[in-house]
């Protein structure tokens, strides 16, 4: 059964500096790697997925994940914080061979403080 | 841009209600899916839809069916709604199975009494 880690609850951080979250999968065949953010009150949107290729994918608002095999993570990252930034995020998990089948994972509150 | 609509924003019912919550896009996805979101327990798939008439159960099926007649609606149905079902529901499209993102509506928040 494939499944999502996202270890923390909630992540601070000052605006301006670097934000990481976390995500960790387990999965049968080769993964297909979300991120999803979702603001207060709004539906999930789209901000970035790795499908093949290059490790380190970039994605909607500056944000970025590197995929880690080895280490089966998919960490989000941005280089500097804005407090707009300030939501739910959910990373998602889709094996390439269960079509239609993806698995999210808790989320994780961001919160960036001015 | 692809926009999926959800029928109603709030909705409250009562325990043993039928109750059916609407979804539509304005794509032409292929799939279409319905997921419940509970705090900390993320979103979990309920069902999905490949094509029309077609569906399958997502990890979560129990006490929920679903329709789909024309490829631009997919409809959540609780025959028989219960307290446990209180929940937010949220919609979603792609165009493929695998790699494609998802397209989320802006979630229908039902609350059973």
């Amino acid at each position: 059964a494939q499944s999502v880690a996202q270890p923390e609850d909630q992540v601070n951080v000052a605006e301006g500096n670097p934000l990481t979250v976390k995500c960790t999968y387990s999965v049968s065949g080769n993964p297909y790697l979300f991120w999803y953010v979702q603001y207060p009150n709004r539906g999930l949107q789209f901000l970035l997925k790795y499908i093949t290729g290059d490790n380190l994918v970039k994605g909607s608002y500056g944000f970025e994940a590197e995929f880690n095999k080895s280490q089966t993570s998919f960490h989000l990252k941005k280089p500097s914080a804005l407090v707009s930034d300030s939501a739910l995020y959910f990373c998602a998990v889709r094996p390439n061979t269960n079509a239609g089948k993806s698995t999210f994972g808790d989320g994780t509150t961001l919160t960036v403080k001015p | 841009d692809v926009k999926v609509t959800q029928s109603s924003r709030y909705l409250v019912k009562r325990t043993g209600e039928k109750v059916f919550l609407e979804c539509v896009q304005d794509m032409d996805h292929e799939n279409m899916f319905w997921y419940r979101q509970d705090p900390g327990l993320g979103l979990r798939l309920i069902y999905f839809s490949y094509d029309v008439k077609m569906k399958e159960k997502g990890d979560i099926p129990e006490g929920y069916s679903v329709s789909r007649e024309k490829k631009e609606r997919f409809s959540l149905i609780l025959e028989s709604a219960s307290t446990n079902q209180t929940s937010m529901y949220l919609c979603a499209s792609s165009l493929g199975l695998y790699t494609d993102t998802q397209y989320f509506g802006p979630g229908t928040r039902l609350t059973v009494l």
